[in-house]
Parts: C-alpha cells; sequence; structure tokens
C-alpha cells in the first residue's frame, strides 16, 4: 500500500472551512484514499473515501487532483468537536486481508473559537 | 455507532501475567481486527480475523495471540505480559461494500 504524507499540525478558526491535504504520489491504479479521525481517547472514527471522483458526505468532502497524487478533505464549517487527529489512508478497496489499514502519524487539527 | 464493545476497558496487571481483553459485535461481521496505539507510533495492527477459527498476523504480533470460536467475538491474549505492552488496545470492524473499519471504544493496559 502506498504511504502517504501530511503536515503535522494546522489551525483552523472555528465556522470556517478546513482544509487537510495529503500526499500519495505513489499511489497505484487500484488504491483507495481512505480519512479516519481520532478524537482524543476514541477509538478512529471513518470519515471518507474515494478512488479518483470527488466524494461528499455528511462529514466532509474528498477533493482528489488529476493525477491521483495528493488529495484534501475538507470539513465546510470546521466546530470544536472537529478538533482531532485526521489520518489519511491508502489502500486497495479490497483485498483477501479485508481492508487492513496503515496508519500514519496524521495531522493534528485544532479548531479554535 | 458499529454495535462494538470491549471489556475490560481499564487494567492494571503485573509483568508475567497472563491477559485477555475481549472484543464483541453484534452484527455478525466478518473481519476484525485488533490495534495496539502508543505515543508515536499511532496504531499498529496486531492480529486480525477473516471468520470463524481463521485468524491472521499484523505487524506486531509477537507476544500476542488471538482466538476466534465465534462469529461475534475476537479475544486477544497476552500469554506473559510485559511492560511494553502497555497501550491502548482498539478492537475494530469491517463493514460496508469498500470494508470500512469502525472501532470500538479502546481498553487500556497498563503492566506494572
Amino acid at each position: 500500500d502506498a504511504k502517504t504524507t501530511q503536515p503535522t499540525s494546522m489551525d483552523c478558526a472555528e465556522g470556517r472551512a478546513a482544509n487537510l491535504p495529503c500526499n500519495h504520489s505513489t499511489i497505484s491504479g487500484n488504491e483507495y484514499v481512505y480519512w479516519y479521525r481520532q478524537i482524543h481517547s476514541q477509538g478512529p472514527q471513518y470519515i471518507i473515501h474515494g478512488l479518483k471522483n470527488n466524494e461528499t458526505n455528511e462529514m466532509a468532502s474528498l477533493i482528489i487532483t488529476e493525477d491521483r497524487k495528493s488529495s484534501t478533505l475538507i470539513l465546510p464549517h470546521a466546530t470544536l468537536r472537529d478538533t482531532a487527529v485526521y489520518y489519511c489512508i491508502v489502500r486497495r478497496e479490497q483485498s483477501n486481508q479485508g481492508g487492513k489499514l496503515i496508519f500514519g502519524q496524521g495531522t493534528e487539527l485544532s479548531v479554535k473559537p | 455507532d458499529a454495535g462494538i464493545t470491549q471489556s475490560p476497558r481499564h487494567k492494571v496487571t503485573e509483568t508475567g501475567t497472563p491477559v485477555t481483553l475481549r472484543c464483541h459485535q453484534t452484527e455478525n461481521h466478518r473481519y476484525m481486527y485488533w490495534y495496539r496505539q502508543d505515543p508515536g507510533h499511532g496504531l499498529r495492527l496486531i492480529h486480525y480475523s477473516y471468520g470463524v477459527k481463521d485468524t491472521d498476523k499484523g505487524e506486531v504480533s509477537d507476544g500476542y495471540s488471538v482466538s476466534r470460536s465465534k462469529t461475534e467475538d475476537f479475544l486477544l491474549t497476552l500469554e506473559s505480559a510485559t511492560s511494553s505492552q502497555t497501550s491502548v488496545y482498539f478492537c475494530a470492524i469491517s463493514r460496508g461494500h469498500s470494508y470500512e473499519q469502525y472501532f470500538g471504544p479502546g481498553t487500556r493496559l497498563t503492566v506494572t
């Protein structure tokens, strides 16, 4: 599975959009981009995933560049409860290992009043 | 909420004692996972299961064993706990057409 690179930390003002970047320059054609987040002391939480098209759900939007070498997770109106570590993970959608995840260090997002 | 519970939620034990952590799910998912999380290392996969009695090793499996005799339960055993196994342990299941993983609340284990 391809390796990802994320900034260590970011700040965002409450109510503004939070844009979290991820580089995955070695991504393969059959690998998806997944985003998870972990709020302090809780288990990680699935946010969204995509292959090459932009995706949106009730939590966030995922923008993947045309060459698929980078992506951006967008939280459109960040709240204090969005303060968490955000993980960008690249893996094949389905494998005989049922989708094993390899977590990096992630981006620590701080949403400030 | 994926119906995942972990027990115990907190445990303190002594070096050399056996410890078993339990992960229980209510939705009959095939795939289950055990991760550990330590400062500076993020989450690392210990073992996973792809069905009853079907398990395999992850990246940090030394010192751990697992069992899955029923679909709903996935047990993680430390045969002889060491201080290096002090950690927070998370269980997860896969569901959905893209095998998104959903995590339990975690077990904080301290080995003294």
